[in-house]
């Protein structure tokens, strides 16, 4: 059974760093791009970027690049987000989702974290 | 960036009745080399994940109900529920992944009237 587990909730400090995960299993996580999702409070679906743990090919959406980071430990099939510097802006749920692939050719994200809620607040 | 517009943003209907929802992108998702449309359906509830429903603008995925349908091509597509169940008050979102960055449609809530 796929599944992607992510971290707990956060509360942090402006300023603060932070790095939250995704751990995969049920599948060869080499083989499938995994992206990050961000939904602020009451609003829509934000496409932040993807990554490929089978060459750390990494794309961003332009409003994300050097914002945030994406990255993943192969060893250990977990994907990551991080910030440097965190602003209050940055609070949201945040989530990791498997983009399903078919023959080669890439879908919809078929399999979802349950959401990493990040609260940052002085 | 590729700009997803859904229509409506809200709508109530009988249950039993036939929901439509509408997504057009700002340019044409359909990829002339394997001729699939990049686009796909997600329902989302509260409290919940999104779930995939449509991929490839008309390929139901695994254990989603036949009342989901998708239908169109290039920059106009369709989601469907046949029937209107209860379960299925949530808000949908279309979204692309034929360009980078990946877009999303606003979303359209579903309710019953």
């Amino acid at each position: 059974e796929v599944q992607l587990v992510q971290s707990g909730a956060e509360m942090k400090k402006p300023g603060e760093s932070l790095k939250i995960s995704c751990k995969a299993s049920g599948y060869k996580f080499t083989d499938y791009w995994i992206g990050w999702v961000r939904q602020m409070p009451g609003k829509g679906l934000e496409w932040m970027g993807i990554f490929y743990p089978g060459d750390s090919d990494t794309k961003y959406s332009p409003s994300f690049q050097g914002q945030v980071t994406i990255s993943a430990d192969r060893s250990i099939t977990t994907a990551y987000l991080q910030w440097s510097s965190l602003k209050a802006s940055d609070s949201a749920m945040y989530y990791c989702a498997r983009q399903g692939n078919s023959d080669g050719y890439s879908y919809g994200y078929d399999h979802w974290g349950q959401g990493a809620l990040v609260t940052v607040s002085s | 960036d590729i700009v997803m517009t859904q229509s409506p943003d809200s709508l109530a209907v009988s249950l039993g009745e036939r929901a439509t929802i509408n997504c057009k992108s700002s340019q044409s998702v359909l990829h002339s080399f394997n001729n699939k449309n990049y686009l796909a359906w997600y329902q989302q509830k509260p409290g919940q994940p999104p779930r995939l429903l449509i991929y490839w603008a008309s390929n139901r995925e695994s254990g989603v109900p036949d009342r989901f349908s998708g239908s169109g091509s290039g920059t106009d597509f369709t989601l469907t529920i046949s029937s209107l169940q209860a379960e299925d008050v949530a808000v949908y979102y279309c979204q692309q992944s034929y360009y980078t960055p990946q877009t999303f449609g606003q979303g359209t809530k579903v309710e019953i009237k």
